[in-house]
């Protein structure tokens, strides 16, 4: 099956500074998402990435695919209070209806 | 919009018992699916469906029962529950389970087993 490895795996950063988390496939992705968890929560879709080299933006949030189609980073700058819980990528394959997800990043911003 | 709804938020078991997780969506989408989620280890998929009547394991079935008799509903029942199975499930839903789809979750069923 695919693996999928994220980095890091925790994040403290001060309010301001910036954050970026990576997630590193083993086959060449179809296409990816990204989800996020606030504490206590449940995962909220973000986004999905299909194209090589694609960069979207969503206001401070910057997603990007590798040229390959095998990575793909999210880039949070100068980071809130607000963006405070855990990162995950998922990796769409070609199996129907089966999503893999990385093991996230849980990222703690200090006030 | 209530969207996907799971059954109960928390629940403790002893280790033997049985139960079913609850899971129903109000948006007609076909494919269903079970994850659970542990420290360090992201979601993981116990089980999935296509549509009513098809269900199909993930990558974690062992220990886990699932069948689809509605589009609704899609419940997850534990036949002897093992401390192992301690974990927080989420039931997710998406419009056909396409490859790009973007996965709608429940807010989680927070499960011990003493």
């Amino acid at each position: 099956g695919q693996q999928v490895m994220q980095i890091p795996q925790y994040q403290h950063v001060q309010e301001g500074e910036d954050f970026t988390t990576y997630c590193n496939s083993s086959t060449t992705l179809s296409n990816i998402q990204w989800y996020k968890q606030r504490p206590g929560g449940h995962p909220v879709f973000l986004i999905q990435l299909v194209k090589s080299g694609e960069v979207k933006k969503q206001k401070r949030l910057t997603f990007q695919f590798g040229e390959a189609k095998k990575n793909s980073s999210l880039h949070i700058t100068a980071t809130q209070t607000t963006d405070v819980g855990t990162y995950f990528c998922a990796l769409g394959g070609t199996s129907y209806g089966k999503l893999t997800f990385g093991q996230g990043t849980i990222l703690t911003v200090h006030p | 919009n209530a969207g996907v709804t799971q059954t109960p938020k928390f629940q403790v078991l002893k280790t033997g018992q049985s139960m079913t997780l609850q899971c129903a969506q109000d948006m007609n989408h076909e494919y269903m699916s079970w994850y659970r989620q542990d420290p360090g280890m992201g979601l993981r998929l116990i089980h999935y469906s296509v549509g009513a009547g098809i269900t199909d394991q993930g990558e974690v079935p062992n220990g886990y029962n699932v069948s689809r008799s509605t589009t609704e509903d899609f419940p997850l029942r534990l036949l002897s529950a093992a401390p192992s199975q301690t974990s927080v499930y989420f039931c997710a839903s998406s419009y056909s389970g396409l490859a790009g789809e973007k996965l709608f979750f429940g807010s989680g069923t927070q499960l011990s087993v003493l």
